[in-house]
């Protein structure tokens, strides 16, 4: 079956450094979204990529989608201690199914 | 606007117990249901999706099982609890055609 995988499971930052985490499925995706989860919090939507080698940014946040549509990436500059928290990227993997499957995620600290 | 209602938010119950979780979802029609798990400090693993009421797609095998008797309500049930299903479990929610999920708060479930 479909499998995401990220990388790395951890990353630990000095505050002010910059951050990214890699996503990879085994199988091609229609779209990419990615989520925050706090500690102790559930995940929220942070943003969905359709189109492949799709760039957007929000704030220090910087969203990729590869051109083959099977790979992403999340890069947050400047880290900040309100980044804290587990990055999840998520896909569907073609069109017509309905089956959202999750990355295995990165848990993200900041060293003050 | 639309919101999920998901409990209760921590239960701690003994194996061999039964389990019965409920999540509902108010202010869209027809939404797709998801149950996923989570072990601590893990990701996001799918046990469950509906595209409608009555229809369940089971992603893992195990000793649960979901129903969808209304159609913004989704049921978790096992009838035995095993110390492996310890865990947080995420109802989230998403219009159809690919979009973003929306999650629950979540249930803190632990089997002693």
């Amino acid at each position: 079956g479909q499998q995401v995988m990220q990388i790395p499971q951890y990353q630990h930052v000095q505050e002010g450094e910059d951050f990214t985490t890699y996503c990879n499925s085994s199988t091609t995706l229609s779209n990419i979204q990615w989520y925050k989860q706090r500690p102790g919090g559930h995940p929220v939507f942070l943003i969905q990529l359709v189109k492949s080698g799709e760039v957007k940014k929000q704030k220090r946040l910087t969203f990729q989608f590869g051109e083959a549509k099977k790979n992403s990436s999340l890069h947050i500059t400047a880290t900040q201690t309100t980044d804290v928290g587990t990055y999840f990227c998520a896909g569907y993997p073609n069109f017509g199914n309905e089956k959202l499957t999750f990355g295995t995620g990165t848990r993200l600290t900041i060293i003050p | 606007s639309q919101t999920i209602h998901q409990w209760p938010a921590t239960l701690v119950q003994p194996v061999g117990s039964p389990l019965s979780l409920e999540c509902t979802v108010e202010g869209t029609s027809n939404p797709n249901l998801y149950w996923y798990r989570q072990a601590a400090g893990r990701g996001l693993q799918l046990l469950f999706y509906s595209v409608g009421i009555g229809q369940i797609s089971s992603e893992v095998p195990q000793n649960l099982s979901a129903s969808r008797p209304q159609d913004r309500q989704f049921i978790l049930s096992s009838k035995k609890l095993l110390l492996s299903d310890s865990g947080f479990y995420l109802c989230a929610w998403s219009v159809r055609e690919w979009a973003e999920a929306f999650f629950g708060q979540g249930t803190r479930l632990t089997v002693v």
